[in-house]
């Protein structure tokens, strides 16, 4: 299953399949990208982060994919399981002086159907 | 073991009445932010101190404080709650800023009800 953009939408895979997640980012400044999943309740954990100069990187059962030509970062998530169903955001971080400010989109819910 | 951690969990106030939220951190972490996050919305940045240096982000409501009295601790202090700001108030760490690469920890989240 796929998705696009920041509505908050939805996208319903079935378990052991693969998802991609979409996110269109802002600024063609930031330098560094994040994937955090949130759990209903819960503060958003760290999935795995991805810096301008690189365009793929692999985690465990994750890869993110970075387009900076058309601002574009996908998270996929290998044969996907229940426990990955939560709200998932992309963020980007602007860097520079002043700390690093993250800025989130909009998110997008998994649903793992069994 | 959590890294970053939130009290309350789950706080009720009523609307006008002062609130403070606390974030602690076993980190040792330089920064420490503040988001605001509303149902179904992405988490929102407040303010942010690096070690002691307060940063305020232009749109954050003068209603909004925070204290940092040493490394490990962070307050948020609303002086009047509205209803409007019943939110999840998420507190977040990172070892350094200005550096790519910093990961930034969440806290598990305040969930602040006003009535």
């Amino acid at each position: 299953g796929e998705s696009v953009g920041l509505h908050l939408p939805t996208l319903s895979v079935q378990e052991g399949d693969n998802s991609i997640i979409n996110c269109a980012y802002s600024n063609s400044a930031s330098d560094y990208f994040i994937w955090y999943k949130q759990e209903s309740g819960k503060g958003p954990q760290f999935i795995i982060d991805i810096r301008s100069n690189m365009d793929k990187r692999q985690g465990q059962r994750v890869t993110v994919l970075l387009n900076k030509t058309v601002k574009h970062l996908s998270l996929q998530i290998a044969a996907t399981q229940p426990g990955d169903s939560a709200v998932y955001f992309c963020a980007e971080n602007m860097g520079g002086g002043g700390g690093n400010k993250l800025t989130f989109g909009t998110g997008t819910q998994l649903k793992v159907e069994l | 073991d959590a890294m970053v951690i939130q009290n309350p969990r789950y706080q009720v106030t009523q609307f006008g009445k002062p609130v403070t939220l606390s974030c602690s951190q076993t980190l040792n972490h330089n920064v420490m932010y503040w988001y605001q996050q509303k149902s179904s919305q992405a988490p929102k940045l407040l303010f942010h101190y690096y070690d002691k240096d307060f940063n305020n982000e232009a749109d954050t409501p003068d209603n909004f404080q925070s204290r940092r009295p040493n490394t490990s601790f962070c307050f948020l202090d609303i002086r009047s709650p509205g209803l409007g700001d019943a939110a999840m108030y998420l507190c977040a760490t990172s070892r350094d800023r200005g550096v790519a690469g910093n990961t930034i920890y969440f806290g598990e989240g305040s969930w602040l009800t006003v009535v």
